[in-house]
């Protein structure tokens, strides 16, 4: 059965520093989010992607993020300056044009900044 | 704004007793709904999903959940509760009016006692 996969599972990474997680949606599907899920807190969203330009983004999603989607099949998330409070569990999701608007989940990124 | 609301953050039940999790929802029209469970340090695996018809819903690992729309409720089922269920239980819906983007519960853990 096809599946999110996300890249790296785990990321550490210095105050300041730019991160990129990457995120390979399935194969069909047209439309794409971004959350993240701080320590202990329930999963947020931050943004979706469809058609090559944002479609929506939270208050969360400030200047600091963009996405991309570089080629056919990568969609990524860039943190310009990493913040300690940028720790978190970032999942990726991807979902069909239309019918179901079921979205999958990738296993996400754990992401520590220190 | 749409919401999930989950009123336990915390439930113990002993191994082979039933469980019931609670999910209330806020939104405007008929909600697509979905439980996802949370392993730690795992990703979110779809429990059940509910988008129409039959308002009693079968998922994977023996849980089902029901819908009332009478008490915006999507409560999650399980007769008899196995150790390997100890996890993170979180209710979703989809929010049609904010393109497709998915909100979450604050999630409720789940203990199992022997």
């Amino acid at each position: 059965e096809p599946e999110v996969t996300q890249t790296p599972s785990h990321q550490v990474t210095q105050m300041g520093q730019e991160v990129i997680l990457r995120c390979v949606p399935i194969s069909n599907h047209l439309y794409f989010y971004w959350y993240r899920q701080i320590l202990g807190q329930k999963v947020e969203f931050l943004v979706s992607f469809y058609n090559n330009e944002i479609s929506e983004k939270s208050e969360i999603f400030d200047d600091q993020f963009s996405v991309e989607r570089p080629d056919g099949s990568n969609f990524t998330l860039k943190i310009r300056s990493t913040k300690l409070e940028d720790s978190a569990m970032y999942f990726c999701a991807s979902r069909l044009a239309g019918g179901s608007h079921e979205q999958y989940f990738g296993p996400g990124t754990r992401l520590t900044v220190t | 704004a749409q919401s999930v609301t989950q009123p336990d953050i915390h439930i113990t039940v002993s191994e082979g007793a039933s469980l019931e999790l609670r999910c209330n929802y806020s939104y405007g029209a008929t909600p697509y709904l979905f439980w996802y469970v949370q392993s730690p340090g795992q990703g979110l695996q779809l429990l059940l999903k509910y988008f129409s018809g039959d308002t009693l819903v079968q998922g994977i690992k023996g849980f089902e959940a029901e819908f009332k729309r009478s008490q915006s409720s999507f409560n999650l089922r399980k007769p008899s509760v196995h150790w390997s269920d100890a996890a993170e239980y979180f209710c979703a819906v989809l929010d049609l009016y904010n393109n497709n983007d998915m909100r979450f519960g604050a999630g409720t853990r789940l203990t199992v006692k022997p």
